[in-house]
C-alpha cells in the first residue's frame, strides 16, 4: 500500500545549523509530495510541495525535491532559526484514485539560541 | 489564518458521551478532510468529502460519523465516547483534489478530553 516514513525525532539543533529531515514514500503510481508545517498551539500549514519527478519546492528557506529514484523527499534548509522550531509533517497525495491524502507521523525540531 | 474555522476549540465530556464537532471550510473549498491527531499515533485520516458526497475513508471507528452539508459545512459525530478518544481532531479544506489544486488548508483544531 501507500505510505510515507519520515525520520524520527525530536531534532535538536543550534540556530544557523543545517538542517535534513528524511522522507521516504512507498506508492503505486505517481504522487503530489508535500511537507506540512505545525507550529505550536496550531494547525499545519502547507510548507511547500512538488507534483512530478525532480520538481524542487522551496519555500522560507526550505527546499526538497522529487526523487523518484530513490523514493524521498527529504526536507532541508542551510541555517535554521529558533523560529523555526515546530513539527514537520511529510505527506504525499493523489489527485485520481482514492484522493487520500497520507501522512508521516511527524518530526519534532528544536532549535536552540 | 487559513480561512478555516472549527467549533468549539476546547470539549471535555465523559465516557459514553456523544460530541458534535464543526467545521467551515474556507469560501469556494468544496472538499472537507477530517484528521484526528493524538501523541502515540500521530495525524491519521479520518474521512473525506466532495461536496456533500463522502469520498474517502481512512481510520474512522464506526461510533464515528460525518456528513456535509448544502453549504459545504461539515460535522464530525463522535459517540459512545472512550478515554482514547481524547485526542486534536482537525478539519481541513480544499478547492477540489481532483482538479490538481491539492494544498490543504488546516483550521485550528479542536481539542477533545473524555474524563
Amino acid at each position: 500500500g501507500n505510505s510515507v516514513t519520515q525520520m524520527e525525532g525530536p531534532v535538536t539543533l543550534s540556530e544557523e545549523a543545517f538542517l535534513t529531515i528524511n522522507c521516504t514514500y512507498t506508492a503505486t503510481g505517481y504522487p503530489s509530495l508535500f511537507w506540512y508545517v505545525q507550529y505550536p498551539g496550531e494547525g499545519l500549514q502547507l510548507l511547500l510541495k512538488a507534483t512530478k519527478a525532480d520538481d524542487k519546492g522551496s519555500n522560507k528557506g526550505f527546499e526538497a525535491t522529487y526523487r523518484k529514484e530513490t523514493t524521498s523527499f527529504h526536507l532541508e534548509k542551510g541555517s535554521v532559526q529558533v523560529s523555526d522550531s515546530a513539527v514537520y509533517f511529510c505527506a504525499l497525495h493523489f489527485t485520481s484514485g482514492t484522493y487520500k491524502y497520507i501522512f508521516g507521523t511527524g518530526t519534532r525540531l528544536k532549535v536552540l539560541a | 489564518d487559513s480561512g478555516v474555522t472549527q467549533t468549539p476549540k476546547h470539549l471535555i465530556t465523559a465516557t459514553g458521551q456523544r460530541v458534535t464537532l464543526r467545521c467551515s471550510p474556507r469560501s469556494g473549498d468544496l472538499s472537507v478532510y477530517w484528521y484526528q491527531q493524538s501523541l502515540d499515533q500521530g495525524l491519521q485520516f479520518l474521512i473525506q468529502y466532495y461536496n456533500g458526497e463522502e469520498r474517502a475513508k481512512g481510520n474512522i471507528l464506526e461510533r464515528f460519523s460525518a456528513q456535509q452539508f448544502p453549504d459545504l459545512h461539515s460535522e464530525l459525530n463522535l459517540s459512545s465516547l472512550e478515554l482514547g478518544d481524547s485526542a486534536l481532531y482537525f478539519c481541513a479544506s480544499s478547492v477540489d483534489p481532483s482538479g490538481g489544486e491539492e494544498t490543504q488548508y488546516f483550521g485550528p483544531g479542536t481539542r477533545l478530553l473524555v474524563l
